[in-house]
């Protein structure tokens, strides 16, 4: 009964192709995001939603588009594949908006790999 | 802006050696501080949190102390296990903010 799902959990393509990697949290909670990890371990903000609303939006190529159909699902479509975005990239969800309260809970991860 | 500075690894230990992460932070205003873990091919999950200065967060054997006055939130354990090797996260968030921050992650490899 896993608490944050992502699918897929790996996924090999080629550059140019366009994917989706979706995700969905049981938690009742109402703030949902996705970071990327690269090969370092580095990991970057992305998006994130609040009830289906947009708050944060880092500097990404508008390739990526992010989509919540509702507060317990987000979703990442990536365009036009390259290199460069080879990653893991990995969704999470709080309760609430300030971190001060709320802890993020992650998913184990979506690896892509762009050949 | 906002930013978390960790010490760089792979930190590698005999098992019951003492440890220590550093974690220094740049914030304005009154952040929580925060360490996370991550285990091979899994998630990060939330290890121990602190939310004031002064305040010590512990969970496993690990705790951290918010130190307002040299902006350090250092991680510890007295004893390692070989399960403790990971990838240690700290991380801050609030200052007025929706973003929490982290630091670049410290390999942990324990040895037996």
């Amino acid at each position: 009964d896993t608490a944050v799902s992502q699918t897929p959990k790996y996924l090999v393509t080629q550059m140019g192709n366009d994917k989706s990697i979706k995700c969905e949290q049981n938690l009742g909670h109402d703030t949902m995001y996705w970071y990327k990890q690269d090969s370092k371990k580095f990991l970057k903000i992305m998006f994130s939603y609040n009830n289906k609303e947009l708050i944060i939006n880092e500097t990404v190529p508008n390739r990526f588009s992010p989509k919540s159909p509702d507060k317990a699902h987000l979703n990442l479509h990536i365009n036009s594949l390259e290199l460069g975005d080879s990653a893991v990239y990995f969704c999470a969800s709080s309760q609430g908006t300030s971190p001060n309260t709320g802890e993020l809970f992650f998913g184990e991860g979506s690896r892509l790999t762009v050949l | 802006g906002d930013s978390v500075t960790q010490m760089e690894g792979p930190v590698t230990l005999s098992e019951e050696a003492f440890l220590t992460i550093n974690c220094t932070y740049t914030a304005t205003g009154y952040p929580s501080l925060f360490w996370y873990v991550q285990y091979p091919g899994e998630g990060l999950q939330l290890l121990l949190k602190a939310t004031k200065a002064d305040d010590k967060g512990s969970n496993k054997g690990f705790e951290a102390t918010y130190r307002k006055e040299t902006t350090s939130f250092h991680l510890e354990k007295g004893s390692v296990q070989v399960s403790d090797s990971a990838v240690y996260f700290c991380a801050l968030g609030g200052s007025g903010t929706y973003k929490y921050i982290f630091g670049t992650g410290t390999r942990l490899k324990v040895l037996a």
